[in-house]
């Protein structure tokens, strides 16, 4: 069964404190994996597309990355306008069109 | 091009009565999917609706109805509210290309509160 693990399930950071989120996936064939930003009360926001393993995608401060097993969102140098849910989804060959979506990471950015 | 809407915004409703949510997808959009979303749940999948027909369902009870019209717009259908139904409703939309991964355009959602 297809499942996505995204950890950690939170993180505090001060401004401008670099680090990593996490998305473990189980999928049979990728399709595509896929990064949104949730604001509260909000509907996700499309961050980035990745396909095949090696592929990075930049846009300002966030850097995807993927493996045959995972996915990182690298953040640089945050700001406390980058504190949401990231989410991580992925789609997978089976048969279905279905988008497995993780619990998400809850991002604090600290002034 | 325009996004994805969803109407009404918020509703509140009692137990026991019916609610319909409309979503309008991105414009040549042919799919899409609706997700039900709660703090200790997290994004759960509903439906997903492609040239009229549903593609994909998930494990929701069958008060949780859904359809969508030839332009692409849909409708879901909760009836018997219960007061765990309670949530922010998700549509999304995606073009649904044959090969690759789409992307999934989310509205703002709805926000139901079942008292």
């Amino acid at each position: 069964e297809d499942q996505v693990t995204q950890s950690p399930e939170a993180l505090r950071l001060q401004e401008g404190e670099s680090s990593s989120l996490n998305c473990s996936y189980t999928v049979s064939g990728l399709r595509g994996l896929f990064w949104y930003r949730q604001d509260p009360g909000k509907g996700p926001e499309f961050l980035f597309t990745l396909y095949s393993a090696g592929e990075e995608k930049e846009k300002e401060r966030l850097k995807a990355t993927l493996t045959k097993k995972e996915s990182f969102l690298h953040i640089t140098a945050p700001k406390p306008e980058d504190s949401a849910t990231y989410l991580c989804a992925v789609q997978g060959t089976s048969g279905t069109y279905k988008y497995i979506f993780g619990t998400g990471t809850r991002l604090k950015v600290l002034a | 091009k325009a996004g994805v809407t969803q109407t009404p915004r918020y509703l509140i409703k009692t137990r026991g009565q019916q609610v319909t949510l409309s979503c309008s997808p991105i414009s040549g959009h042919r799919s899409v999917s609706w997700y039900q979303q709660t703090p200790g749940q997290g994004l759960q999948f509903l439906f997903e609706y492609f040239s009229e027909t549903q593609r994909n369902k998930g494990n929701f009870p069958g008060r949780f109805s859904g359809r969508q019209f030839s332009n692409s717009r849909s409708e879901m259908n909760v009836s018997t509210l219960e007061l765990g139904d309670s949530a922010l409703y998700l549509c999304a939309s995606s073009p649904s290309g044959p090969n690759r991964g789409d992307t999934q355009y989310f509205g703002p959602g709805t926000r139901l509160t079942v008292l």
